[in-house]
């Protein structure tokens, strides 16, 4: 069963840095692109940035360019988005999702983590 | 970026009805489109990939049609569980975009 868990949500100051996980399970997680997708309380998902399955290729929406940065350990099945200067708009659940091969839509999503971004 | 307009933002219906919800694109997406349901506090699952691919699991009730930039999601007979919001995608090219959602309501 495919299964993806997503870790290290939390309440952060304007201007600071998180770092989010998504475990994955199930299956070859090195056979598949990952995306990172958030949705603002109350809003609509939103596409934040993506990575091949070796890891060699990224992509960012412009909102996030500059200041996240995705990454992946294959030998530990495990997704990562770095995320500094972070702003209120920034505020959001965060869900990884996994991509089937050759395509570009989302066939698995995580549960999701609360990102808050207060003073 | 390719923008993704749905309609109608709301729908109310009844068990039983027929429901249509459609997405356009700004330029041709071919059939590169996908359809998400969300119900509260979950996340999205897919239903449509393809434009009219029903995702392995997904109740026939559920269909997809459309190709360029016109595309419909139709639920056949709307059932309690088919309450929710629906998304649509564009997986035609880089960034990729959703739809605003449309919100299933009960009549």
């Amino acid at each position: 069963e495919v299964q993806l868990v997503e870790s290290g949500g939390g309440l952060v100051q304007p201007g600071g840095s998180l770092r989010l996980s998504c475990a994955a399970s199930g299956f070859t997680f090195s056979n598949y692109a990952m995306h990172w997708v958030r949705q603002a309380p109350g809003k609509g998902l939103e596409y934040v940035s993506a990575i091949s399955g070796n890891g060699g290729s990224t992509y960012y929406a412009n909102s996030v360019k500059g200041r996240f940065t995705i990454s992946r350990d294959n030998s530990k099945n495990t997704l990562y988005l770095q995320m500094g200067s972070l702003r209120a708009e920034d505020m959001a659940v965060y869900y990884c999702a996994r991509v089937p091969v050759g395509l570009i839509h989302y066939d698995y999503w995580g549960q999701g983590t609360l990102v808050t971004v207060s003073s | 970026d390719i923008q993704m307009t749905q309609s109608p933002s709301s729908v109310s219906a009844s068990v039983g009805d027929r429901v249509t919800i459609t997405c356009r694109a700004s330029q041709g997406i071919s059939s590169w489109l996908a359809w998400y349901q969300q119900k509260p506090g979950k996340a999205p699952k897919l239903l449509i990939y393809g434009a009219s691919s029903l995702q392995s699991g997904v109740p026939s009730r559920f269909s997809g049609s459309g190709s360029g930039t016109d595309f419909t999601l139709t639920i056949s007979s709307l059932q309690p569980e088919d309450f929710a919001t629906y998304y649509c995608q564009q997986a035609n090219s880089f960034p990729l975009t959703f739809g605003g959602g449309t919100k299933v309501e009960i009549k």
